[in-house]
């Protein structure tokens, strides 16, 4: 069974790092693209960042380049977020995702997501 | 940046079918997946690839994409069919993942 398992969310104050964890089961982590999504409370989903299986491609959705970056560890199944310079506008829920390929390929699985909390 | 533009909200009484728009420049030319998220739950796939049903998603979910639109259909709404429902592109020429708002399908 496919799992994946976020964690390291918490309160931050703004101006503050963060690191999040994903932690995957149930799959050839090396083979497949991950991603952070985010949501804000009772609002939408945000792409955050998409990292390929050998960490070759990277991409970041414009708002958090230069503060956030995302990398992985095949040999230990995990996705790392490193987030610096926190802002108010990066509280949300943040959910590690499979992809199931390269994009335009779709997200066929989700974690549960983390907290993150930053305030001002 | 591509935009893709969907309705707050839709309303349909059980029974019936509700469509759900999912508006962006020339979408017919991407390929669109629709995600289904339930209060205090993770989104959940339920097409991919315009048209495309994952295994366990019930035949009454069905996609479309032409032109300026995007459509997901459910037909024969039953009430635990309530949920956000969001569309989502490949940017390829920014290289971004893009979100639609997001449409409440109510039950009536």
């Amino acid at each position: 069974e496919v799992q994946l398992v976020e964690s390291g969310g918490g309160l931050v104050k703004a101006g503050g790092s963060l690191t999040l964890s994903c932690a995957a089961s149930g799959f050839t982590f090396s083979s497949y693209t991950l991603d952070w999504v985010r949501q804000t409370p009772g609002k939408g989903l945000e792409w955050v960042s998409s990292i390929s299986s050998g960490s070759d491609y990277i991409y970041y959705v414009d708002s958090v380049k230069g503060r956030f970056t995302v990398s992985r560890d095949n040999a230990k199944n995990a996705m790392y977020l490193q987030m610096n310079s926190l802002s108010a506008e990066d509280t949300a829920v943040y959910y590690c995702v499979r992809a199931w390929g390269a994009p335009p390929s779709f997200f066929d699985y989700w974690g549960r997501g983390t907290l993150v909390t930053v305030s001002s | 940046s591509y935009v893709l533009t969907q309705p707050p909200s839709v309303s349909v009484a059980p029974g019936k079918a509700a469509r759900i728009t999912c508006g962006g420049n020339n979408i017919g030319s991407k390929s669109v997946h629709w995600y289904q998220q339930k209060p205090g739950q993770a989104p959940v796939l339920v097409i991919y690839n315009d048209s495309d049903r994952p295994s366990g998603i019930p035949v009454r979910f069905s996609g479309s994409n032409f032109g300026n639109t995007a459509t997901l259909t459910i037909s024969r709404v039953e009430a635990g069919d309530e949920a956000d429902y969001y569309c989502q592109v490949w940017d390829a020429s920014s290289d971004h993942w893009v979100f639609g708002g997001g449409t409440k399908v109510t039950v009536l």
